[in-house]
C-alpha cells in the first residue's frame, strides 16, 4: 500500500499526558499536511511542510502543539499535557506540490480522558 | 480567510436516485475545489476535483459543477448505490501564494436506501 500511512490508529491517554502521532506521506510527496477534525465537522488545518520545513502554522495549534519533519519524509505530532478538548481525528494528507490533489490518510483517532 | 458553506447535512435517496450536494465559498481567489468521501472511522477519500478554468467535470457517476461568479459549486451523483452511503467534503482552497490549505464544508451525511 502507497498511500499515507498513519500511527497509531487509535489513543486514549489521560489528560496531562504527551502523545506523539506519526505520519508517512506518500513517497516523493513534498508537501505534508497535518488537520484535525472534530465530531460532525469537517476537517481543520493545523500545519504544513514543504520537505522539511514547517511552513505556516494555523492559529489552532498552541504553544502545546509541536510538529517536525525532520528528513523530509515522516512527521511527527506531539501534544503536550494533553486536555479534553483535543480530543479528535488528526489526519495527515500529502501532496506532490500546492497545485496537486492531496491524499489523506486514515487517521489517529485520540480520545483523552 | 475562505468560509465553505455545505448543504444539506443530511440527505437520504432511494437506491438508483441521483443526489446533489451543494457548497458556496467566500474567497473568490479560490481555484481549486475538490470533494471528498469519508466512510465511518477511515479518513477522508478524494473522489473528485475541480479548478476554476472548468465549469464541469464527470467521471462515471459522479459530476461536479462550479459557478465562479456565484461562488458555488456542486456535487452530483446519479445511479446511486448503497455503496455511496458516507460523509461527503466539500473543499476550496484559495489562489493566493500564501493559500496553501484546504477549507472544509460541515459535511452531508448520505443514505442510500436499498
Amino acid at each position: 500500500d502507497t498511500g499515507v500511512s498513519q500511527n497509531p490508529r487509535h489513543k486514549i491517554t489521560k489528560r496531562g499526558q504527551n502523545v506523539t502521532f506519526r505520519c508517512d506521506p506518500i513517497s516523493e510527496h513534498n508537501r505534508l499536511y497535518w488537520y484535525r477534525q472534530t465530531l460532525g465537522q469537517g476537517p481543520e488545518f493545523l500545519t504544513y511542510f514543504q520537505n522539511e520545513a514547517q511552513l505556516e502554522k494555523s492559529r489552532l495549534l498552541s504553544d502545546r502543539f509541536s510538529a517536525e519533519r525532520p528528513k523530509g519524509s515522516f512527521s511527527t505530532l506531539e501534544i503536550q499535557r494533553t486536555e479534553q478538548g483535543d480530543s479528535a481525528m488528526y489526519l495527515c494528507a500529502s501532496s506532490w506540490d500546492r497545485a496537486t490533489e492531496a491524499f489523506f490518510g486514515q487517521g489517529t483517532r485520540l480520545t483523552v480522558v | 480567510g475562505e468560509n465553505v458553506e455545505q448543504h444539506p447535512s443530511t440527505l437520504s435517496v432511494q437506491e438508483g436516485d441521483s443526489a446533489v450536494i451543494k457548497c458556496t465559498y467566500s474567497d473568490s481567489a479560490s481555484n481549486y475545489f475538490p470533494w471528498y468521501k469519508q466512510e465511518l472511522g477511515k479518513g477522508p477519500q478524494l473522489i473528485i476535483d475541480i479548478r476554476s478554468n472548468v465549469g464541469e467535470k464527470k467521471d462515471q457517476r459522479i459530476a461536479v459543477t462550479l459557478n465562479k461568479t456565484a461562488k458555488h459549486f456542486s456535487l452530483h451523483i446519479t445511479e446511486t448505490q448503497p455503496e455511496d452511503s458516507a460523509v461527503y467534503f466539500c473543499a476550496a482552497r484559495g489562489g493566493g501564494a500564501g493559500a496553501n490549505n484546504l477549507f472544509f464544508g460541515t459535511g452531508t451525511r448520505l443514505t442510500v436506501i436499498p
